[in-house]
């Protein structure tokens, strides 16, 4: 079966830090992707962790536990523009995905 | 990366009528392709998979006879909503895996609106 929870939402301030928590249980897992969804658009790709540990790419980083079922994301220097849906999504043949972290940056 | 078009980006049409949907992967081949269908404020959900040359695998509850995939080349799939009704006003995205990561690239989607 598949079942991803994370926060459906968390407000923070612009220059601040914010993680987002994501856990999940699927099987034939291989991998977990955040990506990022503006209203009305599709999502964009931000991460993919397979292995355990963290994956740094500019302000965002992605963190895995596959013996946790435990992902989150990073983001760092919060700009306005981040305000946004951001989904995790456990790999399996296809995506599953969660039902998002509605992200909202305040100045 | 790897780019995916969807065409239309937007259509309005009345209930009982089709709508056909296109998904392209414009530089690269794509021998499985993803519909999803997203409802305003929920979560992307997987309506079929589209295999190249053979018939699509559709997730339960999604009915084959209304959402017809054909995926006759290995650039293009097409989502037709057959009848439309009111109820199948959605957003939905195509997608296709790429890359050593197999990284799914979606479509900029198509918000469908049925009146």
């Amino acid at each position: 079966g598949q079942n991803i929870d994370q926060p459906t939402e968390m407000t923070a301030t612009e220059g601040a830090i914010v993680q987002i928590n994501c856990t999940y249980q699927t099987s034939g897992f291989n991998g977990l992707f955040w990506y990022q969804q503006h209203a009305g658009e599709a999502p964009t790709f931000l991460s993919y962790n397979v292995l355990d540990g963290l994956e740094e790419k500019g302000r965002f980083s992605s963190f895995l536990s596959r013996s946790k079922g435990y992902s989150y994301l990073l983001l760092k220097e919060l700009q306005m523009k981040d305000s946004a849906s951001y989904l995790c999504a456990a790999s399996g043949y296809a995506l599953n995905f969660g039902k998002g972290t509605s992200l909202l940056v305040t100045p | 990366g790897a780019v995916v078009s969807q065409h239309p980006s937007r259509v309005i049409c009345k209930s009982g009528t089709s709508v056909k949907i296109e998904c392209r992967s414009l530089d690269f081949q794509a021998t499985t392709m993803f519909w999803y269908r997203q409802f305003p404020k929920k979560s992307l959900m997987l309506m079929a998979t589209s295999n190249e040359g053979s018939k699509a695998t559709y997730e339960q509850g999604v009915e084959k006879d209304k959402f017809l995939i054909n995926h006759a080349s290995l650039t293009l799939s097409t989502l037709t909503v057959t009848s439309a009704h009111p109820e199948d006003s959605s957003f939905y995205i195509c997608s296709a895996r790429f890359g050593p990561a197999d990284e799914q690239f979606f479509g900029p989607g198509t918000r469908l609106t049925v009146l």
